[in-house]
């Protein structure tokens, strides 16, 4: 049981370039979240995806896209990288609904020049 | 805006000790907390989730309470192990989940 797969787990862009951050799980989970962890910061949402065809923005959405592809998918893109989006990303999931646990997966270090 | 707090941001005990980890909260109006465990280069693995109607939870060494009325949580770790070593977070839960900074337990053999 693979729980919840983030690809890449390392990348280097330069500023400017554009990439996505790919993230599925196989718990049949209907919510699914994009975090960035940065020192001093905590972690912090970007997105999230309620149930499947429905996204809404986080605390920190600015420069950052997202897609739920589908229940078991959801990716995050970056447009146009900023060094101010180096960070540790994170994706989660859960069943829904107001006490179920959330999953995480191991994270996308992600360093921007 | 529901903000959450760790405190001590690190700790170090000798093993066999017993301990507590704090997490104050200053919105009562959550759902739930959840306390996780990060290990360095990891992802944040789920150790206790509190329902908000609930007062304490357990699993195994590990003993999580809740006091909505002051905005705080704890979590207690009883006979700690060098294997316990990691950071520990709280997440808050109003819809969006809040988290800590975290507190890094050392526990030396």
């Amino acid at each position: 049981n693979a729980g919840v797969t983030q690809t890449p787990k390392f990348q280097v862009l330069k500023t400017g370039q554009s990439m996505t951050l790919q993230c599925a799980q196989d718990m049949n989970h209907n919510s699914m979240y994009w975090y960035r962890q940065d020192p001093g910061m905590g972690l912090r949402l970007i997105y999230y995806s309620a149930s499947e065809g429905t996204t809404d923005k986080g605390e920190v959405p600015n420069g950052y896209n997202v897609s739920r592809l589908n229940k078991r998918e959801f990716s995050l893109r970056l447009e146009s990288a900023a060094p101010s989006q180096t960070s540790v990303y994170f994706c989660a999931s859960k069943w829904g609904g107001a006490n179920q646990p959330q999953h995480f997966g191991d994270g996308t270090r992600l360093s921007i020049l | 805006k529901q903000e959450v707090t760790q405190i001590p941001a690190a700790l170090s005990v000798p093993e066999g000790e017993n301990l507590v980890l704090n997490c104050s909260f200053t919105d009562s109006a959550i759902y739930n907390l959840q306390w996780f465990r990060q290990d360095p280069g990891k992802g944040l693995t789920s150790l206790l989730l509190i329902q908000s109607s609930q007062r304490e939870q357990t699993s195994g060494r590990l003993n999580a309470s809740l006091d909505k009325s002051s905005g705080r949580s704890t979590l207690y770790i009883a006979a700690s192990q060098p294997g316990d070593s990691a950071t520990y977070l709280c997440a808050v839960d109003a819809g969006k989940s809040t988290f800590g900074d975290g507190t890094t337990l050392t526990v030396k053999p």
